[in-house]
């Protein structure tokens, strides 16, 4: 079966760009998160949604914002791009409700800021 | 959700138990204590989770004190590919208990 997809694998944009980042959940699950890991640190926790809605946000800008779509895919957002959102996105997904205890992650998007 | 502090690092020799401590001492009744694992290059990866009894999977075992304010995580045998940086983190199951609040966690060498 797969795992969690994450696309692109690799980016790299200028500061003030936009940038769009899209994950795949694993079939049957309903439950996806965004985390943010900056080199050297632990994830963080930016957003999950279940069942297309927002369940829940972490400490980020108003320039981070997600969906989820119908399919439970979702995309996550950053505007006016900043050096220091350079990063690795890690998306999660899970099958159940939003306090489920597994997550599965996927291998994450590299997201470099020039 | 209450904060963990994990040593920065360890070694553990090829074939031996790794044993990982993690110290949760603020721990409330309703939070558990979950352990991931990511390997460089990778997503984090889940391993176990407990709340107050022992439990093992084929994975690892989980230790928790009868206190519950630290626990113990344990590879049995470790092997190269156990090489990562292991996260403890504590969580509560109740509303608004969705995200996973990671710190820094232990960077377990595996040596051959």
């Amino acid at each position: 079966d797969a795992g969690v997809t994450q696309s692109p694998t690799h980016l790299i944009k200028t500061r003030g760009q936009q940038v769009t980042l899209r994950c795949s959940p694993i079939s049957g699950h309903k439950s996806v998160s965004w985390y943010q890991q900056v080199l050297g640190q632990g994830p963080q926790f930016i957003f999950q949604y279940y069942e297309k809605e927002e369940r829940g946000r972490g400490n980020f800008p108003d320039r981070f914002s997600a969906r989820q779509f119908p399919n439970y895919s979702s995309e996550l957002n950053v505007n006016a791009l900043l050096l220091g959102d350079s990063a690795l996105y890690l998306c999660a997904s899970s099958p159940m409700g939003p306090t489920n205890e597994k997550l599965f992650f996927g291998s994450g998007t590299q997201l470099s800021v020039l | 959700d209450a904060k963990t502090t994990q040593p920065t690092s360890m070694d553990c020799a090829e074939g031996r138990a790794a044993n990982l401590p993690c110290n949760h001492s603020t721990i409330s009744g309703n939070e558990y204590v979950y352990w991931y694992r990511q390997i460089h290059s990778q997503g984090p990866q889940y391993i176990i989770h407990g709340l107050k009894n022992n439990e093992t999977n084929e994975m690892a075992s989980l230790i928790i004190t009868e206190d519950r304010k630290s626990s113990t995580l344990i590879l049995p045998h470790a092997t190269l590919r156990d090489t990562a940086v292991y996260y403890c983190i504590v969580r509560g199951s109740g509303a608004g208990s969705y995200q996973l609040t990671f710190g820094k966690g232990t960077k377990l060498s595996v040596i051959p």
